[in-house]
């Protein structure tokens, strides 16, 4: 059983370019929320998605945008980067209820340059 | 707002004893969860053991245990008969149960001297 995988592993971008990261959440989850974990700290909320909808979000500004797809696949976009968006990116999947344990992909690290 | 505070950067444990991680946190609410996520270089964060709120009982899962004092808002992490293994990062988190998003300390990084 294949646990939450993301893609790709490591990315490297200018400041003001965009770019999208991919979930696949856990087999039986239906629910992604996405973390912004920068170095030496510990993750932040960005936002979740649930039936294709954003339900929560984090203190995260609108260059952060999400996606989840019929097969609850999710892709995170972030616009115009700046430097400061130099992070880990974790994604978590869980089979709602939301009382289930929220299991943690591998992440992949983002450099702004 | 929630808060989660661990004010133990890093720890060294000798291996095969015994070491305790800290954590306090801070909520107006009565019914959450606490967590204990380790993550290892490999960057996967792990959950080691979880807390309801309005179970008494501490958590137990093998090696590792909780103290949770309610009243005092502290959660700690005591990982016994430590091993190489456990060298990792240890975060300390929360989540109300009105809502779905954790909230994380800034971690310990905890090392295993062999």
């Amino acid at each position: 059983d294949a646990g939450v995988t993301q893609s790709p592993t490591h990315l490297i971008k200018t400041r003001g370019q965009q770019v999208t990261l991919r979930c696949s959440p856990k087999s039986g989850h239906d629910t992604v929320s996405w973390y912004q974990q920068a170095l030496g700290q510990g993750p932040q909320f960005i936002f979740q998605y649930y039936e294709e909808e954003e339900r929560q979000r984090g203190n995260f500004p609108d260059r952060f945008s999400g996606h989840q797809f019929p097969n609850y696949s999710s892709e995170l976009n972030v616009n115009a980067l700046l430097l400061g968006d130099s992070a880990l990116y974790l994604c978590a999947s869980t089979r709602t209820p939301s009382y289930n344990e929220q299991f943690f992909g591998p992440g992949t690290r983002l450099t702004v340059l | 707002a929630q808060t989660v505070t661990q004010s133990q950067p890093e720890m060294s444990v000798q291996e095969a004893e015994t070491v305790t991680l800290s954590c306090t946190y801070d909520t107006s609410e009565s019914d959450y969860y606490l967590f204990w996520y380790k993550q290892p270089p490999s960057r996967q964060m792990i959950l080691v053991i979880r807390q309801e709120a309005y179970k008494q009982q501490n958590a137990t899962e093998n090696r590792f245990s909780v103290n949770f004092q309610k009243a005092a808002k502290s959660f700690s992490l005591k990982i016994s008969d430590s091993q190489l293994g456990d060298a990792a990062m240890y975060f300390c988190a929360y989540r109300s149960r009105r809502d779905d998003k954790i909230i994380f300390g800034k971690g310990t990084r905890l090392h295993i001297l062999p």
